[in-house]
């Protein structure tokens, strides 16, 4: 079976701190992708990437950087968290662009 | 740019009457489009995917969606829910246009099933 892990399911943070968060894929996805959940607002794409070092920004990269040193692993920056950062990030990774994206279980982070 | 619009945010219905999630999708090339669903402090899992050819696609659990290139709408149907229907549906666009490999979900659609 396909695997995305994130490294947190929950996590608290307080405002100015820098967070990162971890995604890990197990099937030599070249696209991963990180996304926030945030209710009556879908899934808003942050940034994804199509191979390693390589990223593009999706709809609301603001406040946010990410990383991708491995193939398997893609990271996402908060370089100074707030509030109004506190959401459900998901992670997910695929093939190509008309093959299934997998989804982690998401880590829902708050910050304070 | 592509976008996703899903026309309800919220769909209550009684259990064993039909249901159609709305959704309709803009974007300047050809397209790739999928139904995942996501139970309560789950993930989002595949439910069904258009690729090309027919365009009345069969997913899992009993679930089929149409894909309508006029109208742009991937609407996603199911003849009898269940109360395990119960969760957030979203619809997701993907294409080979400018934004490369990006894919874009609508807002969800919340299902709620009744007994």
């Amino acid at each position: 079976d396909v695997k995305v892990t994130q490294s947190s399911r929950y996590l608290v943070k307080r405002t100015g701190e820098k967070v990162f968060l971890e995604c890990v894929q197990d099937m030599d996805h070249e696209n991963m992708f990180w996304y926030r959940q945030d209710p009556g607002l879908g899934l808003r794409l942050i940034y994804f990437s199509y191979d390693v070092k390589m990223k593009e920004k999706g709809d609301i990269p603001e406040g946010y950087s990410v990383s991708r040193e491995k193939k398997e692993r893609f990271s996402l920056i908060l370089e100074s968290a707030s509030t109004n950062q506190t959401s459900m990030y998901l992670c997910a990774s695929r093939t190509t662009v008309n093959t299934e994206a997998f989804f982690g279980q998401g880590t829902r982070l708050t910050v304070v | 740019a592509q976008s996703v619009t899903q026309l309800d945010s919220q769909v209550p219905v009684f259990e064993e009457a039909p249901v159609e999630l709305r959704c309709n999708y803009s974007s300047s090339v050809s397209v790739y489009l999928f139904w995942y669903v996501q139970y309560p402090n789950q993930g989002l899992q595949l439910l069904l995917k258009y690729l090309s050819g027919s365009t009345l696609v069969k997913g899992i659990n009993g679930f089929e969606a149409e894909f309508n290139k006029s109208q742009t709408s991937f609407h996603l149907r199911k003849p009898s829910v269940h109360i395990s229907d119960t969760a957030e549906y979203f619809c997701a666009v993907s294409d080979y246009g400018n934004a490369g490999n990006m894919l874009t979900f609508g807002g969800g659609t919340r299902l709620m099933v009744k007994p």
